[in-house]
């Protein structure tokens, strides 16, 4: 069974510094990859996906990822963190073959951003 | 466009009892899956259904079931309730039927006591 890692469980930063929350998956085989995003009292909402092609996709909000195959990885990054990036983030991973899948979250990180 | 719609928003039950819960996925989606969402345990899939079919299932004992019905709105029930079904349930419905981007609803927020 495939399975996500998310090193961060909570990361606490002030504003003006920068974010890399770390993301490694299990599955062996082609993957579509995402960041999800849970504003407080929010929906949780796609922040940036990764499907094929160029391995650094950006997101909403200045947020950028890059997949690294070899590493197995799909680090989130920002080079500025705001007050309004509090929030929690969720890595996701789907076997990109569809038909019989499940996707598979990680355990989300929280972020809070001091002003 | 609307987005994903969950009803009811909160819900409070005792043990033993059983509880549906619905979910309207955006309209045109035809896939909808759910999620238990705990503080310890993150997101946990827990079923995927496509035009009325159930096609993938997750970890959950068989007192978690779901089904799907024409319109692509989708219920799930549990049964016999125990205090560790206390969760957020969280639908996602997806444009397609391949593994793409979920648009998630809102959540209902279950308490059993």
């Amino acid at each position: 069974a495939q399975s996500v890692s998310q090193h961060n469980h909570h990361v606490i930063l002030s504003e003006a510094a920068s974010l890399e929350l770390g993301c490694n998956y299990s599955y062996g085989g082609t993957v579509n990859l995402f960041w999800y995003v849970q504003y407080p009292g929010q929906h949780l909402q796609l922040l940036l996906k990764y499907f094929s092609g160029d391995p650094l996709v950006k997101g909403i909000k200045g947020f950028e990822a890059e997949f690294i195959k070899s590493k197995f990885s799909f680090n989130l990054r920002k080079p500025s963190v705001q007050w309004s990036d509090t929030a929690e983030y969720f890595c996701a991973v789907n076997s990109a073959s569809g038909g019989s899948y499940i996707p598979t979250f990680g355990r989300g990180t929280s972020l809070i951003v001091h002003p | 466009k609307a987005g994903v719609t969950q009803t009811p928003r909160y819900l409070i039950k005792t043990r033993g009892q059983q509880v549906t819960l619905s979910c309207s996925p955006i309209s045109g989606h035809r896939s909808v899956s759910w999620y238990q969402q705990t503080p310890g345990q993150g997101l946990q899939f827990l079923f995927e259904y496509f035009s009325e079919t159930q096609r993938n299932k997750g970890n959950f004992p068989g007192r978690f079931s779901g089904r799907q019905f024409s319109n692509s709105r989708s219920e799930m029930n549990v049964s016999t309730l125990e205090l560790g079904d206390s969760a957020l349930y969280l639908c996602a419905s997806i444009r397609g039927g391949g593994p793409n981007e979920q648009f998630f609803g809102p959540g209902t927020r279950l308490t059993v006591l």
